[in-house]
This record gives structure tokens, sequence and C-alpha cells, in this order.
């Protein structure tokens, strides 16, 4: 059964600082990584994916990730966070059947 | 392109009363998933569907049942709300050509049960 860990329910940070948000993955097949971002009252909007090929990936909002199979990690990174990221982000984890498995969501808190 | 629509977006119910929620999915998406958040227990999967068919299955009771038209459009029904149902039920759809499920998620309903 796959299942994802974010590490930290929230992480607080002063704008203009760089962040990581950690995610950890377990599955015994091939998955597909997801970061999604829900501001309040909205929806989840997608922020990046790794399907395959290059391990490190660009997302909207200026946000990438590392993909590393040897410590089944997805960790999002932004080098320089604003005010507007303050959300809420989920890493979710994906296979060939098609369900999707969602963390418990880091919450992001950017201080002026 | 106009994006993953759901009504009512908000709704309150009493106990053991019955609801319908609505999604509209991105135009050609033919899967549709539905969720729901709540604090304590995060995202959790419903169900899918796809073609009219459900597909994927969570760990839902009985309770909670949906369907898929020809156009793609859902629906999902919960009947006997209990107040653990409150919650935002989220939608979400996706092309599902291929093995990736890249889905693009609605606004959500908030349903308050009292």
């Amino acid at each position: 059964a796959q299942s994802v860990t974010q590490l930290d329910s929230q992480v607080p940070v002063f704008e203009e600082a760089p962040v990581e948000l950690r995610c950890n993955y377990s599955s015994s097949v091939s998955v597909y990584l997801f970061w999604y971002v829900q501001y309040p009252n909205q929806g989840l909007q997608l922020l990046l994916k790794y399907l395959s090929g290059s391990t490190l990936v660009k997302g909207i909002n200026g946000f990438e990730a590392e993909f590393n199979k040897s410590q089944t990690s997805f960790h999002l990174r932004k080098p320089s966070v604003h005010i507007s990221d303050t959300a809420e982000y989920f890493c979710a984890v994906s296979d060939p059947g098609f369900k999707t498995i969602f963390g418990a969501g880091t919450r992001l808190f950017v201080k002026a | 392109k106009a994006g993953v629509t759901q009504t009512p977006r908000y709704l309150i119910k009493t106990r053991g009363q019955q609801v319908t929620l609505s999604c509209s999915p991105i135009s050609g998406h033919r899967s549709v998933s539905w969720y729901q958040q709540t604090p304590g227990q995060g995202l959790q999967f419903l169900f899918e569907y796809f073609s009219e068919t459900q597909r994927n299955k969570g760990n839902f009771p009985g309770r909670f049942s949906g369907r898929q038209f020809s156009n793609s459009r859902s629906e999902m029904n919960v009947s006997t709300l209990e107040l653990g149902d409150s919650a935002l039920y989220l939608c979400a759809s996706s092309f599902r050509t291929d093995f990736t499920d890249t889905q693009y998620f609605g606004p959500g309903t908030r349903l308050t049960v009292l």
C-alpha cells in the first residue's frame, strides 16, 4: 500500500527567506508525485508533478521539487517566499492504478 | 477553458437528512474523483468515476454514493447525514488517458451538518 508523510504540519518562515517542505512516500510500485497548494476557501491547485525523467522539477510560482528515489522523498523548495505563498501544501502520490493518496498537508505561514 | 465547477458552494443540513452535491468537470475530462477534507482526517478519497463507471472506491460507508452522467458531470449523495459528515467535499477531474493522474480540483462544497 502507498503512503505519504509530510514531516512538518506547520512551517513559519520570514518573507524572502528560503523554504523547504518535506515529503516522504512509500510504495511498492512506480509512482507519480505531485505537490498541490490550497489557499483558504479554495480547492487544490497543482504546483508541479514528477512523472519521469529529470529528478528536478520546476513548477509554478517559483517552486521546485526534487525526486530522490533512494530516500523516497519529494521535497518542495522555494528560494525566496512571499506573503502570498501563505497556504496549505499537499504532497500526493499516484500509481498506475490511478489511486491518489494525499499527505496530511503542511501549513506554510510567511511572516513580514 | 472553464475549470471544474461544484454546486452548491455551501450547504447546511441536519442529522438524518440526505444531500446531493454536483460536479462539472473540465470539458473533455472523463474522470471525476471525489474527496472529503476535514481538519482531523485530511484529504480522503471517496470514489472515482470514469465513463459513467465507478473505477475506484475509498473506505467510506455505503451512505456515500455517486454517479456520473454521459456528459461526465458527476453527483455525490450522502444519506442519513451524521455530524461527522461535516467537511469540505472536493471534486477533481482528469483526462485519464495515460498512466498519469494529474487532477484539477474544483473549489469544493462546504457541508455543515447540525
